[in-house]
């Protein structure tokens, strides 16, 4: 199985902060990597797919990049809605497999 | 508007069994690929089991591989997953998620139900 690996495990950031989060999957796994949204007690939300690609109604200050093992999520300006939880996840081959996730925390 | 609701959920003791269900509404069911994902308290997701779209084609983790068996009824337009000799480390929010194939990305999710395996 693919391992994927993200960190930070955790970061605290402001309003207005631009955060990024690593995601470095075991094998190359080309641009086949999404990002998933997480809030406490909410089902996961797709935010970027094929590593680059915004889903439709997500807001622009999301934004994806990477490709072969190594990804990254970046949320530019922070918004009060954005503290959650964030996923990376491969769809290269089966099993589908996620990172452990990182908490972004005021 | 894309909808999946869970079902199914509760308490079950160690070696019991369980069919969780997940009605979707909304869009064209029959055309797409759907997957069940687990989320153990306070843990991370973890893929468990996906169908296509058809339900020619079924394909599970190796955690649940020999217990859990996933199949849909298009004319329902529902997806089940038979948990079978559960464990207690099958504890988890189970959630059902779409995706077009078995490596796209699970694009619409239902809000969860929750399975808790205990004596």
């Amino acid at each position: 199985d693919i391992q994927m690996t993200q960190s930070p495990s955790s970061m605290s950031a402001s309003v207005g902060d631009s955060v990024t989060i690593t995601c470095r999957a075991s094998q190359t796994i080309d641009t086949s990597l999404n990002w998933y949204q997480q809030k406490p007690g909410k089902a996961p939300k797709l935010l970027i797919f094929a590593a680059s690609t915004l889903q439709s109604g997500v807001p622009s200050r999301f934004t994806g990049s990477g490709s072969l093992t190594d990804f990254t999520l970046t949320i530019s300006s922070l918004q009060p809605e954005d503290f959650a939880t964030y996923y990376c996840q491969q769809g290269y081959n089966t099993p589908p497999t996620f990172g452990g996730g990182t908490k972004v925390e005021i | 508007e894309e909808l999946l609701v869970e079902s199914g959920g509760g308490l079950e003791q160690p070696g019991g069994s369980l069919r969780l269900s997940c009605a979707a509404s909304g869009f064209s069911f029959r055309s797409y690929g759907m997957n069940w994902v687990r989320q153990a308290p306070g843990k991370g997701l973890e893929w468990i089991s996906y169908i296509s779209s058809s339900g020619n084609n079924m394909y599970n983790g190796d955690s649940v591989k020999g217990r859990f068996t996933i199949s849909r009824d298009n004319a329902k337009n529902s997806v089940f997953l038979q948990m079978n000799s559960v464990r207690a480390e099958d504890t988890a929010v189970y959630y059902c998620a779409r995706s077009l194939m078995v490596h796209a990305p699970f694009d619409i999710w239902g809000q969860g139900t929750v399975v808790t395996v205990s004596s």
